[in-house]
C-alpha cells in the first residue's frame, strides 16, 4: 500500500537554509504536498508540485521532486523562527482527492 | 466564510462514553474527511464523504461511525469510548481555489480528546 515517510526532526539555526525531506511509495499520484501546522492548530497548505515537474519555487520555499527515487524535499531559505512548527509531505491518491501523510517533520528553528 | 469548524475543542471522556464530533464547512465543498493524529503518525484517515449521502471506510475506522447530515455537516461518533482513542481530530474538506488546477484540502481547527 502507500506510505509516506519523513524524520521526525529538524534543528536549524535562523537566517540558515532548512531542508525537510520525504519519500513515499505510490509512483502513480499526481500531486504532492507540503502542509504546515503551527501548534494547536490545523494544517495550512504550504505549497504543492504536480507530478511532471522537477522543481517548484515559491518565495522563500523550493520544492524539488526526484520521481525515480520518488523523493520530495522542501527547502526554507532563510529560516525564520516563525518557520517552527510541524511540515507534512502528502501524495494524493490516483484519481481520488484522498491524500496519505507522512509522520511530520517538527522543525525547530533558534536564534 | 469561516471555512472549516469543529466542535468542541477539547473533551474529556471516560471509558465507555459515546460522544459526537461535530464539523461543518462553508465552502459547498463535496468531499468531507475526519483524520486523527497521533505523534510519531502523521494523520491517518478514519473516515470521509466524497459527496452528501456516502461515507466511506479510511485506514482507521474501527470505534467510529460517521453522518454527512447534507452538504455542510459530517459528524463523526465514538460510541463506547477507548483509551485508544485519545488524539487530536481532524476535519478537513476538499475543493478547488480560484485558479488551483486541483482539489485542496482545508483543515479545521481540531478536537483534543482524552480518554481515560
Amino acid at each position: 500500500g502507500e506510505d509516506v515517510e519523513q524524520s521526525l526532526f529538524l534543528s536549524v539555526r535562523e537566517g540558515d537554509s532548512s531542508v525537510i525531506n520525504c519519500t513515499y511509495t505510490d509512483s502513480s499520484s499526481t500531486y504532492l504536498y507540503w502542509y504546515k501546522q503551527e501548534p494547536g492548530a490545523g494544517l495550512q497548505l504550504l505549497t504543492y508540485i504536480f507530478s511532471n515537474m522537477d522543481m517548484k519555487q515559491d518565495q522563500r520555499l523550493t520544492v524539488l521532486l526526484n520521481k525515480k527515487d520518488k523523493h520530495l524535499s522542501l527547502r526554507i531559505a532563510d529560516t525564520q523562527t516563525g518557520d517552527s512548527a510541524i511540515y507534512f509531505c502528502a501524495e494524493r491518491i490516483y484519481n481520488t482527492d484522498k491524500l496519505i501523510f507522512g509522520t511530520g517533520t517538527r522543525l525547530q528553528v533558534f536564534p | 466564510n469561516a471555512g472549516v469548524t469543529q466542535t468542541p475543542k477539547f473533551q474529556v471522556l471516560k471509558t465507555g462514553q459515546s460522544m459526537t464530533l461535530q464539523c461543518a464547512q462553508d465552502m459547498n465543498h463535496n468531499s468531507m474527511y475526519w483524520y486523527r493524529q497521533d505523534p510519531g503518525m502523521g494523520l491517518r484517515l478514519i473516515y470521509y464523504s466524497a459527496s452528501e449521502g456516502t461515507t466511506d471506510k479510511g485506514e482507521v475506522p474501527n470505534g467510529y461511525n460517521v453522518s454527512r447530515l447534507n452538504k455542510r455537516e459530517f459528524s463523526l461518533r465514538l460510541e463506547s469510548a477507548a483509551p485508544s482513542q485519545t488524539s487530536v481530530y481532524f476535519c478537513a474538506s476538499s475543493g478547488r481555489t480560484s485558479g488551483s488546477p486541483h482539489n485542496e484540502q482545508f483543515f479545521g481547527p481540531g478536537t483534543r480528546l482524552t480518554v481515560l
